[in-house]
């Protein structure tokens, strides 16, 4: 199974500001999505990034896959108190569950 | 479209009892289906793989006789969770894998809180 870092684990910030959380595994992710989780819901899928040095975005959520595909990052700009909540990294798939991250708890406070 | 719903949404049980948690695709046929548990202020953990018509595939460390597993159609998969005990209180979550798609995207219920007394 493949073991997943994220960091940092604990965010606050204050609205307006920009942020980044990082996802990093010792080997390759043949791909990884990334979620976000509000509390007593389900994680809701943001994004999946396949190949190595691929960008996305997602309004004003930047999500970058490593060339090397063995790390990933998740930037918000100008963040928003919606945006709070438990940013989720995870790999896997297909005909096997997830592997998820230990997940980065984000407060945006007003 | 791909929505997950699951049933209860929230338990409260005795210790002892034993809880049925329905995980359901309402507009799409689901072969596999996956069972995640999360413990407070944790990450989702993989308890099983849920395969319609076959036994369940348990992940390292989850007892199948504790939680039982049963995929009897394409669009329902149940979780019991028998004797239950303080320490099963957590939040149950189920993924759906749509059949036939070759996408791995997983869709996920809004997660069942399950708290034993």
């Amino acid at each position: 199974t493949q073991l997943l870092e994220q960091s940092p684990q604990f965010l606050s910030i204050q609205e307006g500001e920009n942020l980044t959380v990082y996802c990093n595994s010792s080997s390759v992710f043949s791909s990884l999505q990334w979620y976000r989780q509000e509390p007593g819901e389900g994680p809701v899928l943001l994004v999946t990034v396949v190949t190595g040095g691929e960008v996305k975005k997602l309004k004003r959520l930047t999500f970058q896959f490593g060339d090397a595909r063995k790390d990933s990052s998740l930037h918000i700009t100008a963040a928003q108190t919606g945006d709070t909540g438990l940013y989720l990294c995870a790999s896997g798939g297909g005909a096997d569950g997830l592997t998820f991250g230990k997940g980065t708890h984000l407060i945006i406070q007003p | 479209g791909a929505v997950v719903s699951q049933h209860p949404s929230r338990v409260i049980c005795k210790s002892g009892t034993s809880v049925k948690i329905e995980c359901r695709s309402l507009d799409f046929q689901a072969t596999t289906m996956f069972w995640y548990r999360q413990f407070p202020k944790q990450s989702l953990m993989l308890m099983a793989t849920s395969n319609e018509g076959s036994k369940a595939t348990y992940e390292q460390g989850v007892e199948k006789d504790k939680f039982l597993i049963n995929h009897a159609s394409l669009t329902l998969s149940t979780l019991t969770v028998t004797s239950a005990h303080p320490e099963d209180s957590s939040f149950y979550i189920c993924s759906a894998k749509e059949t036939g798609f070759s996408y791995n995207e997983q869709f996920f219920g809004p997660g069942t809180r399950l708290t034993v007394l």
